[in-house]
């Protein structure tokens, strides 16, 4: 079965500062991953995806990750963040060939000071 | 237009009651979830249906009974609710069934509160 880690529950960045946010899966294949952002009191909505092809994938908003199968990460980067990035980022995993089923990241918090 | 929608937006109920959550999609999608999260945010899938059949059935205790009268529309329904059951409640959407690489399309979430 799938699994994800996002090793920081909590992230404090100035705006206009970079933003790397971590996502470590765990999967005995090439898996799909997803990288969701909540804002407070709202439905997530997806950033980006990777399910093949190019490693470096690029989302919504100026974001971008890269999958890295040797580190088994999909880290989500920002180059400046703005104050309307402070949300709750999740990364996903999701099984290719199975069932749609979504394994979920604990999520990390990203706080962003002016 | 709001693409999946959830009904109601916040739920207070007492322990012991039954009570329901709606959920519709106007994206012509053949595929509806319920997702839980907890109040430390951890998201966890519990049920998934593919025109109105359900897929996915996470383990979740059998007072949680969904309902799909057709695709657009998935419903939870919890008997004797819990302290437990607190949480928020995402109703999902996506294209097709069995493939996970489909984008998946949130509501606003319901939050429930059992007192």
């Amino acid at each position: 079965a799938q699994s994800v880690t996002q090793p920081d529950i909590h992230i404090t960045v100035s705006e206009g500062a970079s933003l790397e946010l971590r996502c470590n899966y765990s999967y005995g294949a090439t898996p799909y991953l997803f990288w969701y952002v909540q804002s407070p009191g709202q439905g997530l909505q997806l950033l980006l995806k990777y399910f093949s092809g190019d490693t470096l994938v690029q989302g919504i908003k100026g974001f971008e990750a890269e999958f890295k199968r040797s580190q088994s990460s999909f880290n989500l980067r920002k180059p400046s963040v703005h104050w309307s990035d402070a949300a709750e980022y999740f990364c996903a995993v999701g099984a290719q060939g199975g069932s749609e089923k979504l394994v979920f990241g604990k999520g990390t918090k990203l706080t962003v000071n002016p | 237009d709001t693409a999946v929608s959830q009904t109601p937006k916040y739920l207070v109920t007492q322990m012991g009651n039954d009570k329901s959550i709606k959920c519709e999609q106007n994206l012509g999608h053949d595929t509806m979830y319920w997702y839980k999260q907890d109040s430390k945010k951890f998201l966890k899938i519990m049920f998934s249906y593919n025109n109105k059949e359900l897929i996915i059935n996470e383990t979740v205790p059998n007072r949680f009974s969904p309902k799909s009268p057709d695709k657009a529309h998935l419903n939870l329904h919890i008997n004797s609710l819990e302290l437990g059951d607190s949480a928020v409640y995402f109703c999902a959407s996506s294209q097709a069934s069995g493939r996970s690489q489909e984008t998946q399309y949130f509501g606003p979430g319901t939050r429930l509160l059992v007192l």
